[in-house]
């Protein structure tokens, strides 16, 4: 499955920095973009959701999204050592009854922050 | 209280075995999912059902039956277990809203670690 493209790392940053994850993908009926985070042996919790094309801030966290270059992403501002996880892109199409509420994952950056 | 919850966390069997996941979501959410996660941490959609409907069917081979007695149950029985089958497995559930609209993604479980030996 090749819809969703996200570079695995692993990918490793000092305590404090900024950190920038990103996606890019194919199918132009993607209209819903997510950002979950996995931690080690847990299922995925979802982090950040974005409707269209734009930005979204929660704390910390910065969700971009370019429709017209497929392309998104998250930063993480002022990196913490809880914040090492599994990143996990995931994009749906929206109002498509074949398609009902299915999600395309990304295969996932893995980010360890060091203190 | 867990939201979505799987059963067992980790099973381990042999080639040739049957076994059975179970999963209850109490969020009231009428869409319900299994999807396999491989040793890549790739999660791939394998079954969702909508009101006990069989919604998504991937092309998953036919030893995989989900069942869903209701709509806060989805379970996912495997015949002949082969070793390609060891993964972790998570349920997960949504609300899709009137006109087929996910608004706000998924609640996943905690995932079934499945290792076929």
């Amino acid at each position: 499955q090749k819809e969703v493209e996200q570079d695995p790392g692993p990918l490793s940053v000092p305590e404090g920095a900024i950190v920038s994850l990103n996606c890019t993908y194919s199918n132009s009926a993607f209209q819903y973009f997510m950002w979950y985070r996995q931690y080690s042996r847990k299922g995925p919790e979802l982090l950040m959701y974005t409707y269209s094309s734009g930005n979204k801030e929660d704390g910390r966290f910065t969700a971009q999204v370019d429709k017209s270059s497929k392309y998104i992403s998250l930063f993480i501002r002022d990196s913490q050592p809880s914040d090492s996880a599994t990143y996990l892109c995931a994009m749906s199409e929206g109002d498509r009854g074949s398609t009902l509420g299915r999600l395309y994952f990304g295969r996932g950056t893995q980010l360890t922050v060091w203190p | 209280d867990t939201a979505v919850s799987q059963t067992p966390k980790y099973l381990v069997t042999q080639m040739g075995n049957d076994k059975s996941i179970k999963c209850e979501q109490n969020l009231g959410h009428d869409t319900m999912y299994w999807y396999k996660q491989d040793s890549k941490k790739f999660l791939k959609i394998m079954f969702s059902y909508n009101n006990k409907e069989l919604i998504i069917n991937e092309t998953v081979p036919n030893r995989f039956s989900p069942k869903s007695p209701d709509k806060a149950h989805l379970n996912l029985h495997i015949n002949s277990l082969e070793l390609g089958d060891s993964a972790v497995y998570f349920c997960a559930s949504s609300q899709v809203l009137r006109g087929g609209i996910n608004n706000y993604g998924y609640t996943f479980g905690s995932g079934t670690r499945l290792t076929v030996v």
